[in-house]
């Protein structure tokens, strides 16, 4: 696997706490993204970041901020958890840009808010 | 918006065939595409890619062939093993989509029987 690291892999909380997922990277890569999975939408795009302290929204970014400081973390903070968050985020790392370059996934978190 | 979708959910194959799984995007301007395999419980892991100014590209085992006129695009595994079982995306990235980042299709599921 590419030296990605999403901490941690599983997480249970409760509606209405914040809660921040982290991705480490060892690659150096400029691209960091957040998606989420969910059964019946593949993966859709949170936010994305393509240099420190630089991030874009993707497609599904309501109810999520990200923040990078280092190249090698990008977080994902849900403000508020809602039930509708339940599902499996992805972290994913790209050399320069997935219009160029594949991209490489971590292990996945699974967050479960009831 | 843009979508990438795969014409099956499921598709059965005997150890030792061809698999042939299907992906249409509906996207004109996507000029890089990106099968990934995705194994139950683990991130998505980056198989093969082909550019827009390509049609065909070969690994090992793995064939994609990209159909521009009709906006398809197919993967095909050789000699189908018990270990390629698993979820197979299609993604498809252009310069219009936010940071370059890859669209996904919904999957298929690839079952491979001994």
């Amino acid at each position: 696997d590419a030296g990605i690291t999403q901490s941690p892999r599983h997480k249970v909380t409760e509606t209405g706490t914040p809660v921040t997922l982290r991705c480490h990277q060892t690659e150096n890569h400029r691209y960091m993204y957040w998606y989420r999975q969910d059964p019946g939408h593949g993966l859709r795009l949170i936010h994305y970041s393509y240099g420190v302290k630089d991030t874009d929204k993707g497609e599904v970014s309501d109810g999520y901020s990200v923040s990078r400081s280092k190249t090698e973390d990008f977080l994902l903070t849900l403000e508020s958890a809602t039930s509708s968050q339940t599902s499996v985020y992805f972290c994913a790392i790209s050399e320069s840009g997935t219009g160029n370059t594949e991209a490489f996934f971590g292990q996945g978190t699974r967050l479960t808010v009831v | 918006g843009e979508s990438v979708g795969l014409h099956l959910p499921t598709l059965s194959v005997q150890e030792g065939d061809n698999s042939i799984i299907n992906c249409a995007y509906s996207n004109s301007a996507s000029d890089y595409f990106i099968w990934y395999k995705q194994e139950s419980g683990k991130g998505p892991q980056f198989i093969i890619d082909i550019r827009s100014n390509m049609d065909k590209r070969q690994g090992q085992r793995v064939t994609v062939l990209l159909n521009k006129t009709v906006k398809h695009l197919s993967l095909q595994i050789a000699a189908t093993q018990p270990g390629d079982s698993a979820v197979y995306f299609c993604a498809e990235s252009s310069p219009s989509q936010a940071g370059t980042a890859l669209i996904f299709g919904k999957g298929t599921t690839l079952s491979v029987s001994s």
